[in-house]
């Protein structure tokens, strides 16, 4: 089955500062891979996702860029803000998988 | 739209209680449905999946059951609580192929 391990497992910046969390997977034939974001005592939400076709999608001061090669893929925020603290989570699925894979989170924080 | 409806949100139990969550899912026909735990700071442990009425996966043996006695209700329950059933409960639910996976509010369950 799929295992995907996500890192850092917490990271702080500076405001304004950039943020990059990265992923693997291990399954090749994964194609959509989504990212969440869970504020404190809040449900995950999603808050980017790319699929197996596209190298790399950008919304606003969010991007994620994949590399099926590598078999990984990554979550980059720009200007970082303090209301970016939360706990970032990335996943994987293929095609015939019942479930998502979820990496084991990042924490990270915003330093104003 | 689609909508994912998760009650209650708190929840205090004693020990040997029993449990019943109840998710339902509006607006889809025949969604994938999910339990998780998240314990304090950690990451999500799926419990159990639904692909369709009756269908129960579990992905981790405990004490507790699930059940989809309608296509879009998925029930978590337990007939006696633990202390290590303490944690915050996330139901979702996804469609059929690789896509976006949603979760609703959560419960936060604590056993004294």
């Amino acid at each position: 089955g799929e295992n995907v391990e996500q890192h850092p497992s917490t990271l702080s910046v500076q405001e304004g500062d950039s943020a990059v969390i990265k992923c693997t997977y291990s399954d090749s034939a994964s194609n959509y891979f989504p990212w969440y974001k869970q504020e404190l005592g809040k449900r995950p939400q999603l808050i980017i996702d790319i699929r197996s076709n596209v190298g790399e999608k950008k919304d606003q001061r969010i991007a994620v860029t994949l590399n099926k090669t590598a078999k990984h893929f990554s979550l980059h925020i720009t200007e970082t803000q303090p209301e970016d603290s939360a706990v970032y989570f990335c996943a994987a699925i293929s095609g015939s998988a019942r479930q998502l894979t979820f990496g084991s989170g990042t924490q990270l924080t915003v330093l104003p | 739209s689609q909508t994912i409806h998760q009650w209650p949100a708190t929840l205090v139990q004693p020990v040997g209680s029993p449990l019943s969550l109840e998710c339902t899912v509006e607006g889809t026909s025949n969604p994938n449905l999910y339990w998780y735990r998240q314990a304090a700071g950690r990451g999500l442990q799926l419990l159990f999946y639904s692909v369709g009425i009756g269908q129960i996966s579990s992905e981790v043996p405990q004490n507790l059951s699930a059940s989809r006695p309608q296509d879009r209700q998925f029930i978590l329950s337990s007939k006696k609580l633990l202390l290590s059933d303490s944690g915050f409960y996330l139901c979702a639910w996804r469609g059929t192929g690789p896509g976006p996976q949603h979760f609703g509010d959560g419960t936060r369950l604590s056993i004294l």
